[in-house]
């Protein structure tokens, strides 16, 4: 079945604790993107990666940090974790041609205590 | 800032009639939208999407509707359904060399039996 999964789905950590969440497709799609979505802000951009080695940010990166040294997976690093990283984080992927749609993960809540 | 935005955080629909589901766009540069789903502990469903150069676009029970002259999109679901019940976005792409797409807040769909 072609999916996004995402692990762990739910996440309860203390402040600076590093952590990762991971994100693994199985569609070759050279597109993968991470989202914040929080309530009142629907989903904000958090990086994103055109391919293997290529990462960029998006709206929001302060605070997160990632990589791409394989197609399928891109998992995203919160190096220190603070409160106002709690949120619901989607990781998602598509092919790199344009008006192709996105795939989502469900989904990973975070909770940073 | 330019931003995709929709007209009601929440409808309220009786099973069996028709949805209606706004959302207002204000970049006229944007030239691809897609409606999402999302249902309760999962990640945005894909439902249609729409280029700049159509009016209307159909798939199974749902219809996209397009107005560039008042920068609207809506979402027209027949004959709703339980299972309906869901979040729904609307995003754009705003450009032929960008990837990213610009989420709205949301619409809460709830069916009433």
């Amino acid at each position: 079945e072609a999916q996004v999964t995402q692990n762990p789905r739910y996440l309860i950590t203390v402040t600076g604790k590093k952590l990762t969440v991971t994100c693994s497709q199985n569609m070759n799609h050279e597109y993968m993107s991470w989202y914040r979505q929080d309530p009142g802000l629907g989903l904000r951009q958090i990086y994103y990666s055109m391919n293997v080695e290529v990462t960029d940010k998006g709206d929001v990166p302060e605070g997160y940090k990632v990589s791409r040294k394989e197609k399928r997976n891109f998992p995203l690093i919160l190096e220190s974790p603070s409160p106002n990283q709690t949120s619901l984080y989607f990781c998602a992927s598509s092919l790199l041609e344009y008006n192709s749609p996105l795939h989502f993960g469900n989904g990973t809540r975070l909770t940073v205590t | 800032g330019e931003s995709v935005g929709l007209h009601l955080p929440t409808l309220s629909v009786q099973e069996g009639d028709n949805s209606i589901i706004n959302c207002a766009y204000s970049n006229s540069a944007s030239d691809y939208f897609i409606w999402y789903k999302q249902e309760s502990g999962k990640g945005p469903q894909f439902i249609i999407d729409i280029r700049s150069n159509m009016d209307k676009r159909q798939g199974q029970r749902v219809t996209v509707l397009l107005n560039k002259t008042v920068k609207h999109l809506s979402l027209q679901i027949a004959a709703t359904q339980p299972g309906d019940s869901a979040v729904y976005f609307c995003a754009e792409n705003m450009s032929l060399n960008d990837y990213k797409l610009s989420f709205g807040a949301g619409t809460t769909v709830t069916v009433r039996a």
